[in-house]
Formats: C-alpha cells, structure tokens, sequence
C-alpha cells in the first residue's frame, strides 16, 4: 500500500540556520511527491512537488529530490526565516487514476529569532 | 491560486445533535472534492471522495450513514455529520481538484478547516 513516514517534530530552529525535515514513502506505483505547508489558521498549501525520479521541486527557497533509490524526498531550506514557521505535510499521490493524496503526520516548525 | 473555503470555521454542539459543514470552491468548478479527517499531531486522514453528482466515495472504516456527503454543484461539497458524539470532535478539512491545473496530477486545493466540537 501507500504511506509516508516524515521526522517527528517539533522542530525549533534560529532564524538563518539550516532546515532538513526527512520523509520516506512506500508505494505500489511510481507516485507523485508532495510538501505541503500549513500557515496557524490557514489551509494547506502546495509548498512543491516532484512527478518522476530524480526531480527536484523547490519554492520559496525550499527544495526536495525524488530518491527512488532510497525512496525519500527529504525537504531542505539553506536559512529559514521566522516567516517559516508552520506544519509541513510529505505526501503522495497514487497513479491509479484516483490522484488520492497520501500524508505523512506533519512537522511543527518553529523559527526563533 | 485557488481559492476553497469552509463553513463554519469552528462549532461547538450538543451531543447527538446533526452539523453540517459546508465546503466552496471560489474560482474554479471542481467536479471531485475530497473530505479530510485530522487528529491531534496526526496526519490527515482521507474519509471520503466526492464526485459531483454521484454518490461519496467512502474510505475503509468511515461511516457513511454518519458522515453523510452531498456534492450538488461543481463549487459545493457539504458533509454533514448526524447525531454527533464527542469522539466526532475533529478538524475536518475539504479540499477540491481544479481539472484545470494541468497535467498528470490536478492539484487540489485546501480549505482552511473546519474544528468540531461535540460536548
């Protein structure tokens, strides 16, 4: 079946440091990778997504590769800002034709001045 | 982006007591719409796909006959859940598929969620 395994948080960082939120998958398929970001009080939002192996998406200073090989799409930031602060979601979508979405159990990050 | 909406954000009711919620597609028509189901520090769990027009999709283990689901328009999901029980206090989130992002995977889009409480 499909899941996804991410770190456990929370995180708590200083403002510019180096951010890595690490996420395993299983899959039947060759599936979609997702990160998801969700704001205090918002909706999820689509942060990137990766559709094939060795893809890298990235956004807003975020990147994260599709390892096949190890099956992970960890997520990196090179300097996190407080603005950063909020849940990260690693998810997968299935190809079945369902595009049904997948998640991890999200990561509370907090950044520190 | 698009934008989906929820209502109400927040409700509190009696036990045994029916609360619908309702979910909004703003700019786009979404023919599917899924309805979420997110505990404390755990993941969003899939409850159900709604297909406009046609009956829910359920997940394995989630009642239908308890969290009934209607999709009436391509901008309107509702999920009402009947005869709540404290247990059935959730943050319930919708998102929508906009058949119009394009590619092998239509995003779907999330509303801000919906926080139940059932005393």
């Amino acid at each position: 079946g499909n899941s996804v395994t991410q770190m456990e948080g929370p995180v708590t960082l200083s403002e510019e440091a180096f951010l890595t939120i690490n996420c395993t998958y299983t899959a039947t398929g060759y599936p979609s990778l997702f990160w998801y970001v969700q704001y205090p009080g918002e909706g999820l939002q689509l942060l990137l997504k990766a559709t094939k192996a060795d893809d890298k998406g990235s956004n807003k200073g975020f990147e994260a590769t599709y390892r096949k090989e190890t099956t992970s799409f960890h997520l990196e930031k090179g300097s996190v800002q407080v603005s950063d602060s909020a849940v990260y979601f690693c998810a997968l979508s299935d190809h079945g034709g369902a595009n049904n979405l997948f998640f991890g159990t999200g990561t509370r990050l907090t950044v520190i001045p | 982006g698009a934008v989906v909406s929820q209502h109400p954000s927040r409700v509190i009711c009696k036990s045994g007591t029916s609360v619908k919620i309702e979910c909004r597609s703003l700019d786009f028509q979404a023919t599917t719409m899924f309805w979420y189901r997110q505990f404390p520090k755990q993941s969003l769990m899939l409850m159900a796909t709604s297909n406009e027009g046609s009956k829910a999709t359920y997940e394995q283990g989630v009642e239908k006959d308890k969290f009934l689901i209607n999709h009436a328009s391509l901008t309107l999901s509702t999920l009402t859940v009947t005869s709540a029980h404290p247990e059935d206090s959730s943050f319930y989130i919708c998102s929508a598929r906009d058949p119009g992002s394009g590619g092998s995977y239509n995003e779907q889009f999330f509303g801000p969620g919906t926080r139940l409480t059932v005393l």
